[in-house]
């Protein structure tokens, strides 16, 4: 089946640092992944859409200049947070389909803490 | 109206149980329709998708009524490892972001 995989699990840093977080297709190709963030006890929230060659599609509400992503590959997106501060900190989850209709799949997620 | 609404729970069952969730969709133009599982500080795994005829895997029933944008998931012959929380998720149109119910939770209890 199809596997998507995120990279790192975990991350603790200190408050100011850019974390980067890679998302891969391992076994197919993916135009279109999107990013999620959860924090605790709610629901995943979108962040935004990632486009294989082209600019991403942030939400309402998401700063495109704190939050770069980066889809330079059919397989591979990254989601950078600049100069991360303590309310950064959340689990990060992107997912990807192999096509359109299909379910999307999910990578293991980053679970970010900022000190 | 949520896009996508499911009762939050918790509920909270004994082995064995059958217990019903449900959850509707104000899209009436959405195309796919799935039924997720999320454990605690985890990612959502796929349980099933969901069809309007209806589908069955194993212990789990899925259903859904297009005219009434409606979906429901039955669980059958409860198990402990079936306490999770359970999303219902709705797919637009093609490949669009996925809107997700807040989910519902589900403690099953010997």
């Amino acid at each position: 089946g199809a596997v998507v995989s995120q990279h790192p699990s975990w991350v603790i840093c200190k408050s100011g640092t850019s974390v980067k977080i890679e998302c891969r297709s391992l076994d197919f190709q993916a135009t279109t992944m999107f990013w999620y963030r959860q924090f605790p006890k709610q629901s995943l929230m979108l962040m935004a859409t990632s486009n294989e060659g082209s600019k991403a599609t942030y939400e309402q509400g998401v700063e495109k200049d704190k939050f770069l992503i980066n889809h330079a590959s059919l397989t591979l997106s990254t989601l950078t947070v600049t100069s991360a501060h303590p309310e950064d900190s959340s689990f990060y989850i992107c997912s990807a389909s192999p096509t359109g209709n299909q379910p999307q799949h999910f990578g293991d997620g980053t679970r970010l803490s900022i000190l | 109206r949520k896009e996508v609404e499911q009762d939050p729970g918790p509920f909270n069952v004994p082995e064995g149980a059958t217990v019903a969730f449900n959850c509707t969709y104000s899209n009436s133009a959405s195309q796919s329709f799935f039924w997720y599982r999320q454990d605690c500080r985890k990612e959502p795994k796929l349980l099933m998708s969901v069809y309007s005829s209806g589908n069955e895997d194993g212990r789990f029933t899925a259903q859904l009524n297009r005219a009434s944008q409606y979906i429901s998931l039955l669980i059958r012959d409860s198990k402990l490892s079936d306490s999770a929380t359970y999303l219902c998720v709705v797919n637009p149109s093609g490949n669009t972001p996925l809107v997700f119910g807040k989910g519902t939770r589900l403690s099953v209890i010997a």
